[in-house]
């Protein structure tokens, strides 16, 4: 089982760039996610979407946009990369209601360095 | 204050110690805990959930929830070097739509 494949692995962006982070899960879950991870910070949530069709915002969404492109796929844009941007990155997948308890699936992250 | 605080450690022991995780929750209506194991340069992975109060067990790991003191605990025991990751406390969000992690605690078991 691949369960949840984020690509690229690592990434170096020049201040200013513009990139996607893609996210692929096999799972058939409803709900994806997107963080980043920062030294000190923990896990901060970014975007996610509940469902195929929506998305919303999370506690650090500044600066991203994302597309929920089909059930499977979850997309991560930086329009204008910017050094503050450098962090792991991690796509995330679950089944949310009573009984799912919303357990999460992490990819394996995207390490990006912007300078 | 944080929904979910966790001391970032680090925290060191020999091989075959017993260790304890911790972590605090601000809002008494979470119901469900979580603990995620994330190894060096990994994702974060399940390591076990718990409902509400009390303990539940999976060979050597065990995870406790105090919902009186909003406490949540993760034990290890006879620790071993393949232990050694960042341990991250984890509950759903009161609208049930995303988790709330801690910070994460890094244990380092040396042989």
């Amino acid at each position: 089982n691949a369960g949840v494949t984020q690509t690229p692995k690592f990434q170096v962006l020049k201040t200013g760039q513009s990139m996607t982070l893609q996210c692929a899960q096999d799972m058939n879950h409803n709900s994806m996610y997107w963080y980043r991870q920062d030294p000190g910070m923990g896990l901060r949530l970014i975007y996610y979407s509940a469902s195929e069709g929506t998305t919303d915002k999370g506690e650090v969404p500044n600066g991203y946009n994302v597309s929920r492109l089909n059930k499977r796929e979850f997309s991560l844009r930086l329009e204008s990369a910017a050094p503050s941007q450098t962090s792991v990155y991690f796509c995330a997948s679950s089944e949310i209601g009573v009984l799912a308890k919303n357990i999460q699936y992490f990819g394996a992250g995207t390490r990006l360095s912007v300078l | 204050q944080k929904e979910v605080e966790q001391d970032p450690g680090p925290l060191s022991v020999p091989e075959g110690a017993i260790v304890s995780l911790n972590c605090t929750y601000s809002n008494s209506a979470f119901q469900y805990f979580m603990w995620y194991r994330q190894y060096s340069r990994k994702g974060p992975e399940l390591l076990m959930y718990t409902y509400s109060s009390g303990n539940k067990e999976d060979g050597r790991f065990t995870a406790q929830v105090d919902k009186s003191s909003k406490y949540i605990s993760l034990f290890i025991r006879d620790s071993q070097p393949s232990d050694s990751a960042t341990y991250l406390c984890a509950t759903p969000s009161q609208a049930g739509t995303a988790l709330i992690f801690g910070k994460g605690t890094t244990l380092s078991v040396s042989s």
